[in-house]
């Protein structure tokens, strides 16, 4: 069984960092690309990041590139979301995810339960 | 890139068919067989129900249907039941740097 387990979250500070964590069990992690999607309370879905199985490419969304970094550790079945300059609006449930690919991201099957991030002063 | 386009709420009695819509652009949807659909019920993670365009993963009830025209894709639940009510979200891929659009959100009534 496919479990996604994220961690990291919390109450920060606008202009304050902070990573996620993702631990992935139950299928070979380096097969699929990774992602997350985030959640704004009362709001819809928006994608934030992938990258893809080997690492080795990750890919963005406008409103967080250049603050946010996505990388993966294969040998600890790991994904990370690194987030700098957080901002009031980034405050969200971040969830995992897993594509059904490796290499050309299409698709999220699995999600993990979500890690609430709050940005406020 | 914009978000797909979906009505913001669908209802129907049980027994009965909805369907939800979910509009983009001759970029995404019109352009790739990459569509997918999310069920998310209050407090949930999504669930994946449909993925490129008509296909149900393992263990997912045969009342939700897929199916796509032109832009827009089209998500049908039949013999709706209490349990159907929840948010379907769409999403589609658009190219290789915008992986996931997904949709505006459609809250499911079942009366």
């Amino acid at each position: 069984e496919v479990q996604l387990l994220e961690s990291g979250g919390g109450l920060v500070q606008p202009g304050e960092s902070l990573r996620l964590s993702c631990a992935a069990s139950g299928f070979t992690f380096l097969n699929n690309a990774m992602g997350w999607v985030r959640q704004a309370p009362g709001m819809g879905l928006e994608w934030v990041s992938v990258v893809t199985g080997s690492g080795k490419t990750a890919y963005y969304a406008d409103s967080v590139k250049g603050r946010f970094t996505i990388s993966r550790d294969n040998s600890r079945n790991t994904l990370y979301l690194h987030m700098n300059s957080l901002r009031a609006e980034d405050t969200a449930i971040y969830y995992c995810a897993r594509d059904l690919n490796s290499g050309n991201p299409a698709c999220l099957d699995s999600w993990g339960q979500g890690t609430l991030v709050a940005v406020s002063s | 890139q914009s978000a797909l386009t979906q009505p913001a709420s669908v209802s129907g009695s049980p027994g009965h068919s909805i369907t939800i819509s979910c509009t983009g652009t001759s970029g995404d949807v019109g352009n790739y067989n990459l569509v997918s659909w999310y069920q998310q019920r209050p407090g949930k993670a999504p669930k994946l129900i449909i993925y490129q365009v008509t296909k149900r993963p393992s263990g997912v009830s045969n009342r939700f249907s897929g199916s796509k025209s032109g832009n827009t894709a089209s998500l049908t639940i039949s013999g709706l039941q209490a349990e159907d009510e929840a948010d379907y979200y769409c999403c589609s891929y658009a190219s290789s740097a915008t992986p996931y659009v997904f949709g505006t959100g459609t809250k499911v009534t079942v009366l």
